[in-house]
C-alpha cells in the first residue's frame, strides 16, 4: 500500500518569493514515481512535474523543482519566484511503476492550499 | 477540441433520479479513470479503465456504474445516490508512463 503525507494544510507567500511544499511518502514497491499537481479554484487538475524513483537529478520544470530525498522519503515542491497565479491547491502523488505503458494507479495526499499576497 | 472534457460542470440531483456524466478525451491516451474529491479527504480512485476494460475497481457501491464504449468515452452511470455522494467528479487519461495524467475539469455534483 502507498500513503502520501501533506502536513501544511494552508501555506501564504510573499509574491515573487521562493516557497516548498512538504510531501512525504511511504511504499513497499522498489521502483515508483511522484507527482505534483496544482487544482485551481477552477477544479482541474494540471500536472506540474515529475519524478522517478531511480531518477539521480531532482525534476525541474520552469519555476518548479523538486526536491527528491529519497532515503528521507520526501518529494518536496519548490516554487520560486511566487506568482498571484501559483494561488490553488497542491497535491503530491505517487505510483509503482509497472512495466509497459497503460493504466496505473496515483495515490495522493491531502493537498496544501497555497495562497500568494501581493 | 483538445485535452479532456467533462460534461455537465456541475449536476444537482435527487436521490431517486438517474444521471450520467461524460467524459472525453482527445489526447490518444490508452487509459481512463475515474476519482472522486471529498471536501477535506484525499482523492479517491474509483475506477480504471486500459484498452477499454476495467482494471480497477476500488470497492465503489454499485450505485455507481462505469462504462468506456471506447477510448475516447467514459461514462459514469449514476442512481438512487446519498448525500454523501456529493463531491467533485474528476477524469483523468493517461499513455506513457511518466506522463502522468490529464484531468478534466470535473463534474460537480449535489445530491440533495
Amino acid at each position: 500500500a502507498q500513503k502520501i503525507t501533506q502536513t501544511q494544510p494552508g501555506m501564504f507567500v510573499q509574491e515573487k518569493e521562493a516557497v516548498t511544499l512538504d510531501c512525504t511518502y511511504d511504499t513497499s514497491d522498489p521502483s515508483y514515481g511522484l507527482f505534483w499537481y496544482k487544482q485551481p479554484s477552477s477544479g482541474e487538475m494540471i500536472f506540474l512535474i515529475y519524478q522517478g524513483s531511480y531518477d539521480q537529478q531532482n525534476a525541474t520544470e520552469g519555476r518548479y523543482s523538486l526536491n527528491f530525498q529519497k532515503a528521507r522519503k520526501s518529494a518536496n515542491l519548490v516554487i520560486s519566484a511566487s506568482q498571484l497565479g501559483d494561488s490553488a491547491m497542491y497535491f503530491c502523488a505517487m505510483s509503482p511503476t509497472y512495466s509497459g505503458a497503460g493504466s496505473y494507479q496515483l495515490t495522493f495526499g491531502k493537498g496544501t492550499k497555497l495562497s500568494v499576497i501581493p | 477540441e483538445t485535452g479532456v472534457t467533462q460534461t455537465p460542470r456541475h449536476l444537482v440531483m435527487g436521490m431517486t433520479n438517474k444521471k450520467s456524466l461524460k467524459c472525453e478525451q482527445h489526447l490518444g491516451h490508452n487509459a481512463m479513470y475515474w476519482y472522486k474529491q471529498s471536501a477535506k479527504k484525499p482523492l479517491e480512485l474509483m475506477f480504471v479503465y486500459s484498452l477499454e476494460e476495467r482494471v480497477e475497481n476500488n470497492s465503489v457501491p454499485s450505485r455507481f456504474s462505469p462504462e468506456c464504449p471506447n477510448s475516447s468515452h467514459l461514462f459514469l452511470h449514476l442512481h438512487t445516490l446519498q448525500p454523501e455522494d456529493s463531491a467533485l467528479y474528476l477524469c483523468a487519461s493517461s499513455q506513457v508512463w511518466g506522463d502522468g495524467y490529464t484531468f478534466g475539469s470535473g463534474t460537480r455534483l449535489t445530491v440533495v
